[in-house]
């Protein structure tokens, strides 16, 4: 069974660009979870969707924004990129409150 | 404000000894926690989760226990091995939104 893939692996853009980043779950799981993990740093919770709509954000601003596709595939969009916004991105899949299985992850760096 | 505290510093022990590592949060009383491995830049890994009715839970070498009274998980790892050195996250739901959330993490290391 394929696990959570992540596209593209790398991203490099320019300060004021805009990245868009993908995530496709494990089959059959319906909540996509999105964290961003600075160097050296924890996981930062962004945004949860499930079902096709978004349950939770975290303490981001509205730059950061996405979807969850009918087949629960799901994109994060971050706007006007700031240099710290250079990170790991993390997409994790899971059914509710159950184990969350992660991608492999976006190094997204901004220059 | 509720919050997820693991210890930042790392735990560096012997080969063949145990490794205790804690997980305490504030302000919310979750109905499972949860515990994963990262090693450097790569995704967290499930371990174990275990639920506010479960005092105990283990998997092969490793054991959780969740005590809800003291707001405290504790994971441990017997019978360590190098290959058991990573960063240890616990995560656990703070609200009733559902949203998944993690500690800092700690990083173990194991000594030949």
């Amino acid at each position: 069974e394929a696990g959570v893939t992540q596209s593209p692996t790398h991203l490099i853009k320019t300060r004021g660009q805009q990245a868009t980043l993908r995530c496709s779950p494990i089959s059959g799981h319906t909540s996509v979870y999105w964290y961003q993990q600075a160097l050296g740093l924890g996981l930062q919770f962004l945004l949860w969707y499930d079902e096709g709509e978004e349950r939770n954000r975290g303490n981001f601003p509205p730059r950061f924004s996405g979807r969850q596709f009918p087949n629960y595939s799901s994109e994060l969009n971050v706007n006007a990129l700031e240099l710290e916004d250079s990170a790991l991105y993390l997409c994790a899949s899971s059914l509710v409150r159950r184990a969350a299985f992660f991608g492999q992850g976006t190094r997204l760096t901004v220059v | 404000s509720q919050k997820i505290e693991q210890n930042s510093e790392a735990l560096n022990i012997q080969e063949g000894k145990t490794a205790t590592l804690t997980c305490n949060y504030t302000n919310y009383s979750p109905a499972y926690l949860q515990w994963y491995r990262q090693d450097p830049g790569r995704g967290p890994v499930f371990l174990l989760l275990i639920r506010e009715n479960e005092k105990e839970k283990r998997k092969e070498r490793l054991k959780v226990t969740f005590d809800t009274t003291l707001k405290q998980s504790l994971f441990h790892i017997t019978a360590s091995q190098p290959a058991d050195s990573a960063t240890y996250l616990c995560a656990l739901e703070m609200d009733s939104s559902y949203k998944l959330i993690f500690g800092s993490g700690t990083r173990l290391l194991v000594r030949p």
